[in-house]
């Protein structure tokens, strides 16, 4: 079956710093999201993109993130400045069209200190 | 989107059917039921989804009450590598999945 790829699997960084976060959807899937989990907490939707921009986003997503599909097959969330509370798993997603099935990836866990 | 309530937890024997509950009764119209599980710390899993009519794959069904409040997920064999936290979301585009915390159901040898 197909999967949507991330990388790195860990990621180990300090406060203030700036990390990109990487995906490769599923090739012919047009809406692509991250999602995270903090330990021990819900799972919570971050952004969605399609069609070269974003089409929702949450509280979460702030001024400090953003997301860029700077080609055909990659997908990725910046986080500008981290901060500790930053720490958490991030899962990117995607899915071939609205009220379809999402696939996420396996995720990356972002680890500030 | 409308929100949904699930059992904390639930035990279920090998090779038994797990029968999942959910409750959803501020459902709108054109909300869809979806099924996620979350086996350990991996990325959620989609197991099905449906607007009105009962659905089944190759994972699972979907009953869906003809009012549409409520909902059951039923794994017809579980093994243990069934053994995960599931999610019932309800809403009615998948840009935005509002996880709850799920039902962890433990399947048990």
């Amino acid at each position: 079956e197909p999967e949507v790829t991330q990388t790195p699997s860990h990621q180990v960084t300090q406060m203030g710093q700036e990390v990109i976060l990487r995906c490769v959807p599923i090739s012919n899937h047009l809406y692509f999201y991250w999602y995270r989990q903090i330990l021990g907490q819900k799972v919570e939707f971050l952004v969605s993109f399609y069609n070269n921009e974003i089409s929702e986003k949450s509280e979460i997503f702030d001024d400090q993130f953003s997301v860029e599909r700077p080609d055909g097959s990659n997908f990725t969330l910046k986080i500008r400045s981290t901060k500790l509370e930053d720490s958490a798993m991030y899962f990117c997603a995607s899915s071939e069209g609205p009220n379809e099935k999402l696939f996420f990836g396996s995720g990356t866990q972002l680890s500030v200190l | 989107d409308a929100k949904t309530t699930q059992p904390t937890s639930m035990d279920c024997a090998e090779g038994r059917a797990a029968n999942l509950p959910c409750n959803h009764s501020t459902i709108s119209g054109n909300e869809y039921v979806y099924w996620y599980r979350q086996i350990h710390s991996q990325g959620p899993q989609y197991i099905i989804h449906g607007l009105k009519n009962n659905e089944t794959n190759e994972m699972a069904s979907l009953i869906i009450t003809e009012d549409r409040k409520s909902s059951t997920l039923i794994l017809p064999h579980a093994t243990l590598r069934d053994t995960a936290v599931y999610y019932c979301i309800v809403g009615s585009n998948d840009y935005k999945l509002s996880f709850g915390a799920g039902t962890t159901v433990t399947v048990r040898a």
